[in-house]
Parts: structure tokens; C-alpha cells; sequence
């Protein structure tokens, strides 16, 4: 366990419907990126925020967006989704600032089918 | 573009042998390397990081990096049935993010 949480664990919507999915970082992480895992594929980087700002991307369409708020929790939300964007969404954590670190920690998930 | 490749297996191995997993990468200016192991279903799991030149041992994982080569690899002695699992290489990005390869499937067999 890293102390990463996700929820929902699973979640089924329907093409163009939207969705929010929210992650609470390891404690003393202050920087949560967001990944997405389509099936025998490793994560791809979708974003990532820090003192509540989205401070890097990754080749995702602005229909992918994200919050952090004040506890460093985060939301992935997304808009008009697709049948391709059914995959594992991951979020990890890690400390950014004072003592560099780069190890991240994944939570357990959440399983996005879009049907 | 940078990429990360890896031999996508299944990497099989009997019992009790050592394993021997291979990653290379694109940019050559990375400098933090991680295996991570995701069991089927689960989320990836940080096993090991590298940040030097040369061997990092942590129990039955020894992680290796030769940027020169632009090559790291894990070892994993002793190998287990419980050690089956998808190995997954990762380089970190410019911008504090993790870049994937596609992982490679290893089975050990008792």
C-alpha cells in the first residue's frame, strides 16, 4: 500500500457522457500526476499539478482536465468521452521541493469503460 | 519523441533462477531510471530507481545502468512463481513525469 488513494474503483459511462475521477496523494506529497493504461500498454502521462496549477502535459486533448485543491488532492475530469477511452487511469504522487525526489507512487486505479 | 523499449516477452524462467530484464531508452540526457511490477489487474508497483552508473542491489533485485548505452536492466535472482508479473521500465520525463515502455511479461515457473 502507498498511502495513494483513488475513487471509483470502477466506473461504466456512455460515448460523449462526462466523467470525474478523484485521487488522495501519499501523505507529505505535494505533487500528483495523472496517468492513463490502455490495455498491454505501459501509462501514458496525461498531466500533472503542483500548488494547485497544471505544470506539465502530456499529448492529451484539452478535454482531459484536472484540479488540485488546497490538501493536494486531484481530479481528472473528462468531457465528451470516447470508446477509446476506456483504460486504467492511474494517479501518483511524490514530493516536490526541498530534498529532491523523483520515485512516484501509483494508487490502486480506477477501471473506465466506455460503452 | 522519447521512447522507451522494451522486449515485450513473456520472459520465462524456471524456478529459482535469475531473470534478466532489458530497457533501453531514447534521450540521452535522462537521468532517473525505475522498474516498476504491476501484477494483472493491479496498479505498477515501485520496485526499484537508479540514478548512477553501475549496480544498485536492494534483496533478490539488482537494477543496472549504463548510460553510455543508453541501456538498464533489472535482474532478479531466486526467482519466484510470485515473481510473475509485467515488469515495466520507466525514464523520467523533462517535465517530473514518468515515460513508459510497454512492459515485458515474465513468468516463472515452478
Amino acid at each position: 500500500e502507498t498511502g495513494v488513494t483513488q475513487s471509483p474503483t470502477h466506473l461504466i459511462k456512455t460515448r460523449g457522457q462526462q466523467v470525474t475521477l478523484r485521487c488522495s496523494s501519499q501523505s507529505g506529497h505535494n505533487t500528483v500526476s495523472w496517468y492513463q493504461q490502455a490495455l498491454g500498454q505501459g501509462p501514458q502521462f496525461i498531466f500533472q499539478y503542483y500548488r494547485e496549477e497544471e505544470n506539465g502535459r502530456g499529448n492529451f486533448p484539452p478535454r482531459f482536465s484536472g484540479l488540485q485543491f488546497p490538501n493536494y488532492s486531484s481530479e481528472l475530469n473528462v468531457n465528451a468521452l470516447e470508446l477509446d477511452d476506456s483504460a486504467l487511469y492511474l494517479c501518483a504522487s511524490r514530493r516536490t521541493g526541498g530534498v529532491l525526489t523523483y520515485e512516484q507512487y501509483f494508487g490502486p486505479g480506477t477501471r473506465l469503460t466506455v460503452t | 519523441q522519447k521512447e522507451v523499449e522494451q522486449n515485450s516477452g513473456p520472459l520465462s524462467v524456471p524456478e529459482g533462477a535469475i531473470a534478466s530484464l532489458n530497457c533501453t531508452y531514447s534521450d540521452r540526457g535522462s537521468q532517473s531510471f525505475f522498474w516498476y511490477r504491476q501484477y494483472s489487474g493491479k496498479s505498477p508497483e515501485l520496485i526499484m530507481f537508479i540514478y548512477s552508473n553501475g549496480d544498485k542491489e536492494d534483496g533478490r533485485f539488482t537494477a543496472q545502468l549504463n548510460k553510455a548505452s543508453q541501456y538498464v536492466s533489472l535482474l532478479i535472482r531466486d526467482s519466484q512463481p510470485s515473481d510473475s508479473a509485467t515488469y515495466l521500465c520507466a525514464v523520467g520525463g523533462s517535465q517530473g513525469n514518468l515515460i513508459f515502455g510497454k512492459g515485458t511479461k515474465l513468468s516463472v515457473k515452478p
